[in-house]
Order: structure tokens, then C-alpha cells, then sequence
């Protein structure tokens, strides 16, 4: 079955740690995304890639970083410098192209909180 | 600039009956695809159905339709026949011919009455 995972669904770090999100697809799909939700809110993105090596930074990229050396995966790292990291983070991915109707395609979400 | 706007932050209906989820959208863009996506309470975004920009026709899918009107800049959804499963939150999304960036709303939270 082609998707999206993400692990951990559930997470606690302490106040000062970096962590990392994983997020794998096999969809084949070059574009991979990350976005924060926060409750009650809607969805911001933090960064997106478009093919391997190359990222771009979202609306909300301060405290986060991340790699694309596979196609396949896009880590998000939470850095200590997040001062407001809990929220909920999902990965999403898309068929690039320059049609403007592919839809992205959704992981199920972590849940990261900091205690 | 890009921007979607979802004015309603939470919507009740009847079980059985439609109901109708506003969109607005504002794009520099000549082509573009509107895009909304259901968000149970577990977390993950599903996607529902879209409408292209340069569509003739109003996209339907099963019991979703979008009401699509272009000069107005607004794309709303529309469920008939309300189940307690619609139970939700639901976004509005849109893409751009220029670049692959996705811009939501701040969605509705939808309350199915049985």
C-alpha cells in the first residue's frame, strides 16, 4: 500500500532537547512538505522540498530544520531554539509538476509535546 | 498574494441534511486548484475534492460538491445528506500555477446532529 508514515504518533521531550519527526513516502511522490497545527487552528507551513538536497524555508521555519538526502524520507528536527514547540506536525507530500491540481497526500501526524 | 479565508469557525446541522461550509480565496494566479480536506478528531487530513480553476463544471464527489463560483472568489463546500461520521474539521486549500506551496484556511469545525 503506498503513503505516508510518520513515527513517533506520540512524543514528549524535555524543555532543551532537540528531537526529530520522521516522515517516509512511497509514493514517489519529489515534493515533501511539513506543516504545524496547533488546536483549534489551521495548518502552517514550516518547510517544504521539491526534489533531493534542496528545501525551502515555510512561514514558520525559526527553531526547525531539516534534510532531504532521500527522496523517499524528509526529517523535521524540533531544535532547542523552538520556543514553542508542542503542537501537532504533519508531513505531507504531492507529485510535483506544474499543474496546479495535484492534491497533497497526508501522513497521519505526530503529536509532540514538551513537558 | 495567496490567501484562503473560512469565515465560519464552527458549524451545526441536522443529521440528514446539507449543509453548506464557506471559502473565499484571493490569488494573483490564472490558473489555480481549490482543494478541501476533512480532519476527523484522530488527526490525519483526508483529502475530499478539488476544482480547477478553469473547470466548466462544479467538481462532485459522491456526496460533496463544490459551488464554485470564480468571479466571486469562492469555493464552498457542500455535503448532502448529513452522517454523524461528517463529524469534523474541515479546510480549504489552494495551489497556485507558481510553485508547489499550499495556503489553508483556518478551517470549520462541523457538529453532525443526530
Amino acid at each position: 500500500d503506498g503513503g505516508i508514515t510518520q513515527s513517533p504518533k506520540y512524543l514528549f521531550r524535555k524543555e532543551g532537547q532537540n528531537v526529530t519527526l520522521s516522515c517516509e513516502q512511497n509514493l514517489n511522490h519529489d515534493a515533501m512538505y511539513w506543516y504545524r497545527q496547533d488546536p483549534g487552528q489551521g495548518l502552517r507551513l514550516i518547510y517544504y522540498s521539491q526534489i533531493v538536497n534542496d528545501f525551502q524555508k515555510g512561514d514558520i521555519a525559526e527553531g526547525y530544520s531539516v534534510s532531504r538526502e532521500k527522496k523517499e524520507s524528509f526529517p523535521l528536527t524540533v531544535t532547542s531554539a523552538q520556543k514553542n514547540p508542542t503542537a501537532f506536525y504533519l508531513c505531507a507530500s504531492m507529485s510535483s509538476g506544474r499543474s496546479p491540481y495535484n492534491e497533497q497526500f497526508f501522513g497521519p501526524g505526530t503529536r509532540l509535546t514538551v513537558l | 498574494a495567496q490567501k484562503i479565508t473560512q469565515t465560519q469557525p464552527g458549524m451545526f446541522v441536522q443529521e440528514k441534511e446539507a449543509v453548506t461550509l464557506d471559502c473565499t480565496y484571493d490569488t494573483s494566479d490564472p490558473s489555480y486548484g481549490l482543494f478541501w480536506y476533512k480532519q476527523p478528531s484522530s488527526g490525519e487530513m483526508i483529502f475530499l475534492i478539488y476544482q480547477g480553476s478553469y473547470d466548466q463544471q462544479n467538481a462532485t464527489e459522491g456526496r460533496y460538491s463544490l459551488n464554485f463560483q470564480k468571479a466571486r472568489k469562492s469555493a464552498n463546500l457542500v455535503i448532502s445528506a448529513s452522517q454523524l461520521g461528517d463529524s469534523a474539521m474541515y479546510f480549504c486549500a489552494m495551489r497556485g500555477l507558481t510553485g508547489n506551496q499550499f495556503y489553508f484556511g483556518t478551517g470549520t469545525s462541523l457538529t453532525v446532529i443526530p
